[in-house]
Formats: C-alpha cells, structure tokens, sequence
C-alpha cells in the first residue's frame, strides 16, 4: 500500500480565513513533505520534517504553518494567505532514503 | 544554472513511438533518481528509481542514470495514448530528510 491521502481535495478561502490542509499515511515512513505546485510548473519543496521534527523549511512565509502531531499525520495551517498562494498542495512521505511518494493534493484558491 | 535541466517539450510522438526523455544536473551529491508520472490535476506518480548508475527496466520503461556525464533518461516503449502526461525528473540526496529537486517537466502527448 503506497497511499498517502490529503483532504480535502479542494478548498477555496478568503484572505482572512484560517484553515488546514491534512495528509496521512501508513506506510511507517518517518519522513514527510509538503510542496506547492503551481499551474505548468514543477512542484516546489516548502517543509520537511523528519521523526516528526521540522528539518527542512525553505525560506516559507509564515502564513503557512506546518505541523507533524505524529508520524502518520502532517497538518498544514493556513493563516491571511493571498490570491499568489492559490495552487497545488502536495503532500508526500518518504523512508529514510528513496522514493517520495505523493498524495493527490489540495487544490487551494484564495479570493 | 539549474541544477536540473529538462526540455519542457511538448513532444508530440504516435501511438507506438519509442519516446526517450532526458535530463541533465549539475549536483554530484544527487545519489538517488526518480521518474514521476503526473496527469493534468493529479499528483505526481512514482513511475521509477534508481540508485547510483546504470539501468532499470520495468515493463515498457527503461531509466538510464549515467552519472559521469550527469545525465539521466527515461524510455517509454510501445508508447500509449494513456502515457500522454507530464514526466518529470528528480534526482535526490539526503539532508535531513530526502532532498529532491524537479527537473521542469516534459510534457509528451501520444497520438493515437
């Protein structure tokens, strides 16, 4: 099973909402990752974490705030976003070293 | 200068082509090489991996890394109108956690 599953699937908000993204997966992988993908461009790496610790953040806008409550589960909160962050969210998980595997991603629009 | 390089396409090849799909880097420190798969509004599909150089076959694709040139491909044989997609690249190194950087995609559609 190479599942990683992300809700919801679409979510459109204004500029003074707060809202969350949410992936899981039980594939035991103690990595997990969030990505931003906009239209016609490759996905972008935004958090890692790693054993549930933040590893990586790539020089992201707080706006967005990650969150790993265990290690199946990664969160990403969603706080005064603009109309530029409307785009494809991807989640995705990994073993220690090889192959990420996506989930089909939330599709953001921000008003 | 990217550290991943991949022609954007589109490639427009049919039904039966043999597609080859290429991508430079820069990086010595990329270990690790995926092929993903992604259809317009999905997520990306892991199509294949390697480590190190070499070949791996799977079916109808062949991945190639040759890393002394630092150039890595992917074949499709008997390629299919479902293979039309975008196919991306993505060679990766550890660093806290597996540090994977997309080549731009190549967009291929198989006419049938």
């Amino acid at each position: 099973d190479t599942e990683v599953t992300q809700t919801p699937k679409h979510l459109v908000m204004g500029m003074t909402n707060k809202k969350s993204l949410k992936c899981e997966q039980h594939m035991g992988h103690r990595a997990m990752y969030w990505y931003k993908q906009k239209a016609k461009k490759p996905p972008e790496l935004m958090f890692v974490y790693s054993y549930e610790k933040l590893s990586i953040n790539e020089s992201v806008p707080s706006r967005f705030s990650p969150e790993c409550p265990n290690s199946s589960l990664l969160n990403l909160h969603l706080h005064a976003l603009q109309p530029e962050d409307s785009a494809l969210y991807l989640c995705a998980s990994s073993r220690g070293t090889g192959e990420l595997f996506f989930g089909e991603g939330s599709r953001l629009t921000v008003l | 200068q990217k550290e991943v390089e991949q022609d954007p396409g589109p490639l427009s090849v049919p039904e039966g082509a043999i597609v080859s799909l290429n991508c430079t880097y820069s990086n010595s420190a990329f270990q690790y090489f995926m092929w993903y798969r992604q259809y317009s509004r999905k997520g990306p599909e892991l199509l294949m991996y390697t480590y190190s150089s070499g070949n791996k076959e799977d079916g109808r694709f062949t991945a190639q890394v040759d890393k002394s040139s630092k150039y890595i491909s992917l074949f499709i044989r008997d390629s299919q109108p479902s293979d039309s997609a975008t196919y991306l690249c993505a060679p990766a190194y550890m660093e806290y956690g597996n540090k994977l950087v997309f080549g731009a995609g190549t967009i291929l559609r198989v006419k049938s």
